[in-house]
């Protein structure tokens, strides 16, 4: 258990829809990134934030935005899904900014039919 | 960002063999990550390694890094059928964000 959570571990949704994919970093992370994997892209990187700011932006569609509370949980937002958008999402997380280990969770399976 | 490349795309050996993986970069690095994802899951960090450092090991992991040739290898030795899974790498350093390539996937057969 790497101590991201992530919410929830499946999901089904139809094209043109609207999802929320959530993420509670390990305590203590500041920061926050968020991967798609899905078969023919591979692990991409979309975003990070860290301590509630944007810190690097990836191939993250502009459909898609993200954001980090107070709290310091995720959440990554995902418009006019398309069918292609179907992936696995990551959560992971990391102490600082940059240059750590960082710790996935173990992903939000997303289908668009 | 940096991004690590693997090679092979996949490896099949049987339980007993070593198992070893290499991955190639293109920029300068403070340096590098492996980790492991068993299909479907999420990646399971195995062990990080400085620029300044050219071995390291971890129980049946063994990692080097040649800074020069801008390359690392990944090596497990006396593979068992739960080691199957994909394998990738990670460069880092400065204000990097930590990027994959495709991995490489292993099939330890019993």
């Amino acid at each position: 258990d790497s101590g991201v959570t992530q919410t929830p571990k499946h999901l089904i949704t139809a094209t043109g829809q609207r999802v929320t994919l959530r993420c509670s970093p390990r305590s203590g992370d500041l920061s926050v990134y968020w991967y798609q994997q899905s078969l023919d892209q591979g692990l991409q990187f979309l975003i990070q934030y860290y301590n509630g700011e944007e810190r690097a932006k990836g191939n993250i569609l502009e459909r898609f935005s993200a954001q980090q509370f107070p709290d310091l949980h995720s959440e990554l937002n995902l418009s006019s899904l398309e069918l292609g958008d179907s992936a696995l999402y990551f959560c992971a997380s990391s102490v600082g900014v940059a240059g750590n280990t960082i710790y996935f969770g173990e992903g939000s399976w997303l289908t668009v039919v | 960002s940096q991004q690590g490349e693997e090679d092979p795309q996949a490896l099949s050996i049987q339980e007993g063999e070593n198992a070893t993986m290499n991955c190639s970069y293109k920029t300068s690095i403070n340096n590098l990550q492996w980790y492991r994802q068993n299909s479907g899951r999420g990646l399971v960090h195995l062990i990080l390694i400085r620029s300044n450092e050219r071995e390291k090991h971890s129980g049946r992991l063994r990692v080097t890094l040649d800074t020069s040739k801008k390359s690392s290898s990944l090596l497990i030795t006396a593979s068992r059928a739960a080691d199957t899974a994909s394998y990738f790498c990670a460069t880092g350093g400065g204000s990097y964000i930590p990027t994959f390539g495709r991995g490489t996937s292993l099939i330890v057969h019993p």
